[in-house]
């Protein structure tokens, strides 16, 4: 059972655009939640993250809003570069479990036209 | 320069030879961990270790084993490799719990035939 999906394989957006890559959990228990970047033949890396006591969290391009009833969260990148052509992964972890696993999606793979 | 290091980045094997994925951490990191990445699965947490001498399945452990005897390093044995096996390994580290974020190797291309 997938506890953290992003049922978007693929996104292509224009160079200038906005990007929004989304991501759903069922596990009402994940408190903290982080979106990585992966480029080819090159590990994730972190990018944003976002504790549930907050609904928005916001670094320079990129910013993170999470839904709590809707239990959705959605990465926003604008404008969009053609460096940002990546797979961004999401991630949750439930704290309380003291175990500090992430849960991560399948990825989404951007794509920015120049 | 910190940094997470595995060997080798890529390896190809034959079905049952014994191999090991080295992977070493330079930032004192308490808590490491192990994924495997395959196309529309995303990344599945194999094993990990919360301290030395610590280690806990993961999502998908079987077929593998890790061990901690000293901070920096987390190796991942195949004791007797499967072509299931065949995948992206990805070794991480962090500093705390989950609100930390993770530092990850380059990855290591496993090909089990």
């Amino acid at each position: 059972d997938q506890q953290v999906k992003q049922n978007s394989p693929s996104l292509s957006v224009q160079e200038g655009r906005i990007s929004i890559l989304n991501c759903d959990y069922t596990n009402s228990m994940f408190d903290y939640f982080l979106w990585y970047k992966k480029y080819p033949a090159e590990g994730p890396t972190f990018l944003i993250s976002i504790s549930s006591i907050k609904d928005k969290n916001e670094d320079g391009r990129f910013t993170v809003f999470l839904n709590k009833s809707a239990k959705h969260l959605s990465l926003h990148i604008v404008p969009s570069q053609p460096g940002d052509s990546a797979v961004y992964f999401c991630a949750a972890s439930e704290g309380s479990s003291g175990t500090y696993k992430y849960i991560f999606g399948t990825g989404t793979r951007l794509k920015v036209l120049a | 320069e910190a940094q997470v290091t595995q060997n080798p980045r890529y390896l190809i094997t034959v079905t049952g030879k014994k191999l090991t994925v080295t992977c070493s951490q330079n930032m004192n990191h308490e808590y490491m961990s192990w994924y495997r990445q395959d196309p529309g699965l995303g990344l599945r947490q194999i094993y990990y270790s919360m301290n030395v001498e610590v280690t806990d399945k993961g999502d998908v452990p079987e077929g593998y084993k890790v061990s901690r005897k000293e901070k920096r390093n987390f190796p991942l044995i195949l004791e007797s490799p499967s072509p299931n096996q065949t995948s992206l390994y990805f070794c991480a580290s962090r500093s705390g719990g989950a609100d930390t974020e993770a530092f990850f190797g380059q990855g290591t291309r496993l090909t089990v035939v």
